[in-house]
């Protein structure tokens, strides 16, 4: 089945900096890979998500990126804010079903 | 829009005794998902839903938990008996058709003692 691994575990960042977390996946035919957001005690919320036809998304000061041949993508944050401070998770989708499989999260700390 | 809602958002227990939680997922969302997720880890899958049919089981514990979605709306899951080890946040999720993207409830959070 599909393999989601997710770096840095932790990330500090002074406010106002950027912010990158990287993830790859192992199963070439997956075609969705959504990135979500969870603050503390709270549920997860998408917060962009991209498609396999698409190398690069933007959202404000939200990017994704996606390398289909090196099978990676990552999250670009930039100008950050205390209120990016949470955890967040990358997910990859598509073969086998359908079944969204998480990586292990980043917690992302944005020091004021 | 209401989102995703789930019931109890807090559940203690002890161990070996029942417990079940619900969910009614998005109006319209033909999949719904539940997941589990441990303290300081990304959600994982254990059941997922297509309308009435559970299409993807294989992470579920099935000797001691169980899953419905009887009329293709709100969904229960039951563990049965309850062990230390299934303290966990419980998610459940929705989607309008599998592929697309995920919107999660709020969770129920369960502590086995």
């Amino acid at each position: 089945g599909e393999n989601v691994e997710q770096h840095p575990s932790t990330l500090s960042v002074q406010e106002g900096d950027s912010a990158v977390i990287k993830c790859t996946y192992s199963d070439s035919a997956s075609n969705y890979f959504p990135w979500y957001k969870q603050e503390l005690g709270k549920r997860p919320q998408l917060i962009i998500d991209i498609r396999s036809n698409v190398g690069e998304k933007k959202d404000q000061r939200i990017a994704v990126t996606l390398n289909k041949t090196a099978k990676h993508f990552s999250l670009h944050i930039t100008e950050t804010q205390p209120e990016d401070s949470a955890v967040y998770f990358c997910a990859a989708s598509g073969a086998a079903g359908n079944k969204l499989t998480f990586g292990g999260g980043t917690r992302v700390l944005v020091k004021p | 829009e209401a989102g995703v809602v789930q019931s109890p958002r807090y559940k203690i227990i002890e161990k070996k005794q029942p417990v079940a939680f619900w969910c009614n997922p998005i109006s319209g969302h033909n999949t719904l998902y539940w997941y589990l997720q441990n303290l300081g880890q990304g959600p994982e899958l254990l059941i997922r839903y297509e309308n009435e049919e559970a299409v993807d089981d294989s992470q579920l514990p099935k000797d001691r938990f169980s899953a419905e979605r009887l009329k293709g709306v709100d969904s229960t899951l039951k563990i049965q008996p309850a062990e230390l080890g299934d303290s966990a946040v419980y998610l459940c999720a929705s989607s309008l058709d599998p592929g697309l993207a995920l919107f999660f409830g709020p969770g129920t959070r369960l502590t086995v003692l």
